[in-house]
């Protein structure tokens, strides 16, 4: 099966800038995530989605950062204006199921992330 | 809260050397555990996983026991290649959010 599409790879713009990157998941999976990814920690969760609707977005920065999963398929994560701590790579992953219950649905495959560097 | 914890790294091994890599975890309820694996230039991988306790998780020689009574997730291999040069991140799923939280990541390298 195709995997996680994400794109760009890299971007590099200075601050104060935007920038939005896009994620298709995996064909059926009803769950999408964008994790943020700072060199030397480990990802963390800016949002999820089920389907169309917002499951979990209690850590991401509204102030400036912005998501939406149009039709429950692609998605779109937007920062602006970007700061400097924004320089991270931006992880997509999706799963079958998001929900409780066997925790094998819930293995997530994540794209191979876009980089963004702020200057 | 729910959190997870791994050794800090960069840990570098010579090659057929034995590896462990800690991970302990805090958590409500009963967690499912999972080691996801990042080569370089790639996306993270799922590498093995446990879904209750006691439970064994294994993949191309990885092996990981679900350990309640110490709250831990010990990724373990018998003897490393150069091509499992990676970083490692343990991350558990807390069902009742339908959420998962990763460890901040081991850096591996072997050497040949």
């Amino acid at each position: 099966e195709a995997g996680v599409a994400q794109s760009p790879r890299y971007k590099i713009i200075e601050k104060r800038q935007s920038v939005a990157f896009w994620c298709n998941p995996i064909s059926g999976h009803a769950t999408l995530y964008w994790y943020q990814q700072i060199l030397g920690q480990g990802p963390k969760l800016l949002i999820q989605f089920q389907n169309n609707g917002v499951v979990d977005d209690s850590q991401l920065p509204k102030d400036r950062f912005s998501a939406e999963r149009l039709k429950g398929v692609d998605s779109t994560l937007k920062i602006q204006p970007a700061k400097l701590e924004d320089s991270a790579v931006y992880l997509c992953a999706s799963s079958l199921f998001g929900g409780q219950g066997f925790a094998g649905a819930n293995v997530l495959t994540f794209g191979a992330g876009s980089r963004l560097t702020v200057l | 809260g729910n959190s997870v914890t791994q050794m800090e790294g960069p840990v570098t091994l010579s090659e057929e050397a034995f590896l462990t890599i800690n991970c302990t975890y805090t958590a409500t309820g009963y967690p499912s555990l999972f080691w996801y694996v990042q080569y370089p230039g790639e996306g993270l991988q799922l590498l093995l996983k446990a879904t209750k306790a006691d439970d064994k998780g294994s993949n191309k020689g990885f092996e990981a026991t679900y350990r309640k009574e110490t709250t831990s997730f010990h990724l373990e291999k018998g003897s490393v290649q150069v091509s499992d040069s990676a970083v490692y991140f343990c991350a558990l799923l807390y069902s009742s959010a339908s959420k998962i939280i990763f460890g901040s990541g081991t850096r591996l390298s072997i050497r040949p």
